[in-house]
């Protein structure tokens, strides 16, 4: 059974950093992309990044790319978002999703965690 | 940037109607890499159909996907109380990837 837990969310000041984290069972990590989704408080899904199954392609959304990076660490099954220089607008629920062995839709979804960005 | 419209934003239907959702493409999809999510309040969102026309795994079949080019059609056959939620399109054609703006089904 595909498992997907999101860790690493909280609170944090305009300007600053978070690392998010995704541990993932059930399935041959190696074998597919992963992806980092979010939704903002009362709005819909948006698409942040995905990284290729050797993490040497990495996309961005423009409205984070040079500020997040996302990576992964094969040999623990983990996907990782680095957050920097963090803006109000990016409060959100970052959600963890699997991809697929050859496209990079998102084909299991973890529970989600909570970023708030706030004075 | 591939922009997603969905229409309409809210549809009213009872269980046991028909319900279509539409997702228009700003440019025409090359590919049929086009996606439908399912999403309820407080709960993670789920794939119902990627490619275009294939359910995902345990996705019932009165759930069925359609279109190309730049239109494409979410339709489920009679809804079930469980069914009204929201409905996402996602475009993974080319990036960056992404989402339409929502369909809400909900109960009239």
């Amino acid at each position: 059974q595909v498992q997907l837990v999101e860790s690493g969310g909280g609170l944090v000041k305009p300007g600053g950093s978070l690392r998010l984290s995704c541990a993932a069972s059930g399935f041959t990590f190696t074998d597919y992309y992963m992806n980092w989704i979010r939704r903002a408080p009362g709005k819909g899904l948006e698409w942040v990044s995905y990284i290729s199954q050797s993490g040497d392609s990495m996309h961005y959304a423009d409205s984070v790319r040079g500020r997040f990076t996302v990576s992964r660490d094969n040999a623990k099954n983990s996907l990782y978002l680095q957050m920097d220089s963090l803006r109000p607008e990016d409060t959100a629920v970052y959600y963890c999703g699997r991809g697929g062995r050859m496209t990079t839709v998102t084909t299991a979804w973890g529970q989600g965690t909570l970023v708030t960005v706030s004075s | 940037e591939i922009v997603l419209t969905q229409s309409p934003g809210t549809l009213s239907l009872s269980p046991g109607e028909r319900a279509t959702l539409s997702c228009r493409a700003s440019q025409s999809l090359t590919s049929t890499y086009l996606a439908w999510h399912q999403q309820k309040p407080g709960q993670a969102p789920r794939l119902l159909i990627y490619g275009t026309y294939s359910r995902a795994t345990g996705i019932p079949d009165r759930f069925s996907g359609s279109g190309s080019g730049t239109d494409f059609t979410l339709t489920i056959s009679r809804l079930e109380p469980e069914d009204f939620a929201v409905y996402y399109c996602q475009q993974y054609d080319s990036s960056p990837l992404t989402f339409g703006p929502g369909t809400k089904v909900d109960i009239k």
